[in-house]
């Protein structure tokens, strides 16, 4: 089994909004990732988690608040977003990173969650 | 996906060869990757290529790899509509992928 699955599909927030992401995987990976993908580009990353701490934030800004509550899941919090924040978000999962640099490291996708901030 | 480039258009008819390609700039990357998104969805990876291979096939998917050129591809043998996807390349560093800048393949009958 090599899914991750994403919810809500579609996600349609004004700006003073809450609303949060949420990514699950069983695969038994121990690092996930959250990916913003604006339309006709490739995915730039925003953050990773490896052994449910936070390894890397591409410089995001904080208005994106990261959770990793357990290894199975991820989830992205959201709050006073901009219309230029409308995107996909994608999540994906891997095993993480070790000095070998072995296969097993390949990330595995999502659906992806559509946002649209008015 | 600055530093990983691939031609942006892509026509074929169906049932001809379709050849991607890809330029990569990290010479360390262990592993490269190809991975098709259809239209409003996620990423489904591909097929992959460790470094030290210079060609790879599964089933109608053959990967070859020019590390001297740090050149990719992708060969899709008897291409079908179902085919019609963005195709991106992507090279791994560390613990993040670099993705390609995404080549649009449109099959028509």
């Amino acid at each position: 089994d090599t899914e991750v699955t994403q919810t809500p599909k579609h996600l349609v927030m004004g700006m003073t909004n809450k609303k949060s992401l949420k990514c699950e995987q069983h695969m038994g990976h121990r690092a996930m990732y959250w990916y913003k993908q604006k339309a006709k580009k490739p995915p730039e990353l925003m953050f990773v988690y490896s052994y449910e701490k936070l390894s890397i934030n591409e410089s995001v800004p904080s208005r994106f608040s990261p959770e990793c509550p357990n290894s199975s899941l991820l989830n992205l919090h959201l709050h006073a977003l901009q219309p230029e924040d409308s995107a996909l978000y994608l999540c994906a999962s891997s095993h993480p990173p070790n000095l070998a640099g072995g296969f097993q490291e390949t990330q595995y996708f999502g659906p992806g969650t559509r946002l649209l901030v008015l | 996906g600055e530093d990983v480039e691939q031609s942006l258009f892509l026509s074929v008819r169906e049932g001809d060869s379709s050849v991607i390609n890809c330029t990569y700039t990290d010479s360390s990357s262990t592993y490269l990757y190809w991975y098709k998104q259809e239209p409003g969805a996620g990423l489904q990876l591909l097929t992959y290529i460790f470094s030290n291979m210079d060609m790879k096939q599964d089933q109608r998917l053959t990967v070859l790899l020019n590390k001297k050129d740090k050149h990719l591809s992708l060969r899709i043998a008897d291409t079908q509509t179902g085919d019609s996807a963005i195709y991106f390349c992507a090279e791994r560093d560390t613990d993040k992928l670099i993705f390609g800048t995404g080549t649009r393949l449109q099959v028509f009958p």
